[in-house]
C-alpha cells in the first residue's frame, strides 16, 4: 500500500522563525512530490513541486528531496502568521495518470 | 493559469435526494480529473478518476452507483452522489492538470461541503 506519512502538529513556531516540516513516503517508484497549504475549511493550494534530488527554493519556501531515505520536506522562512496552515504532503506514483497519494498534514501554527 | 472551478460551494440536502457537483477547467482542457473527499480532520482520499468520453474509474470501496461520475467535455466533469445519506456529509474537491505527464501538478476546485439531514 503506497503510504505518505506526516507528523499531525501543532508545530508551533514563532514568527519570524524557520519552520521546517517533514514527510516520508514507502513508494521507490514515486516520482513527483508536491506540498499543498489548506486552511480551515478551503480546498488545498499549490505551494511547492519537487521532483529530483536536492533542494528546490521559491521565495521563502524550500522544499528538500531525498529520493534514497524517501524523505521530503518543506522549510518555511521568515514565518508570518498567514503562514498558519495544514501543509499536506503528495506523492504522484510512477505509471501515467497522475494519481497523487496525500499525507494527512502537519497543522503549522505561526505565534505572532 | 490552470483554474478549476468548483460549483456549488456548498449544499445542504435531505437524505434520499440526489446532488450534483460541478468541476470545470476554465482555462485548459482536461481529459483527466480526479474527485477526492475529506472527512474532517483526515487527509484527502482519493474517490475516482473521471475520463472524458468514457467510465469513470473508482477506488476500492467507492460505491460507483451511488457516485455517478459524468466527464461529458474536456471542460467539465459532473459528480452526482445518489440517494444521500448522513454519512456522504463531507467536503467533496476535484481536481485537473494541464497535462497528463506525472510531473505535473493537481489544481484544486475550492471544494463543495455537502451536508445531509
Amino acid at each position: 500500500q503506497k503510504e505518505v506519512e506526516q507528523n499531525s502538529g501543532p508545530l508551533s513556531v514563532p514568527e519570524g522563525a524557520i519552520a521546517s516540516l517533514n514527510c516520508t513516503y514507502s513508494d521507490r517508484g514515486s516520482q513527483s512530490f508536491f506540498w499543498y497549504r489548506q486552511y480551515s475549511g478551503k480546498s488545498p493550494e499549490l505551494i511547492m513541486s519537487i521532483y529530483s534530488n536536492g533542494d528546490k527554493e521559491d521565495g521563502r519556501f524550500t522544499a528538500q528531496l531525498n529520493k534514497a531515505s524517501q524523505y521530503v520536506s518543506l522549510l518555511i522562512r521568515d514565518s508570518q502568521p498567514s503562514d498558519s496552515a495544514t501543509y499536506l504532503c503528495a506523492v504522484a506514483h510512477s505509471g501515467g495518470y497522475q494519481k497523487v497519494t496525500f499525507g494527512t498534514g502537519t497543522k503549522l501554527q505561526v505565534i505572532p | 493559469g490552470a483554474v478549476v472551478s468548483q460549483h456549488p460551494s456548498r449544499v445542504i440536502c435531505k437524505s434520499g435526494t440526489s446532488v450534483k457537483i460541478e468541476c470545470r477547467s476554465l482555462d485548459f482542457q482536461a481529459t483527466t480529473m480526479f474527485w477526492y473527499r475529506q472527512f474532517p480532520k483526515q487527509s484527502l482520499m482519493l474517490m475516482a478518476t473521471s475520463n472524458e468520453g468514457s467510465k469513470a474509474t473508482y477506488e476500492q470501496g467507492v460505491e460507483k452507483d451511488k457516485f455517478l461520475i459524468n466527464h461529458a467535455s474536456l471542460t467539465l466533469s459532473t459528480l452526482t452522489v445518489t440517494s444521500a445519506h448522513p454519512e456522504d456529509s463531507s467536503f467533496y474537491i476535484c481536481s485537473a492538470s494541464p497535462y497528463t505527464g506525472g510531473n505535473s501538478p493537481l489544481h484544486f476546485g475550492n471544494g463543495t461541503r455537502l451536508t445531509v439531514t
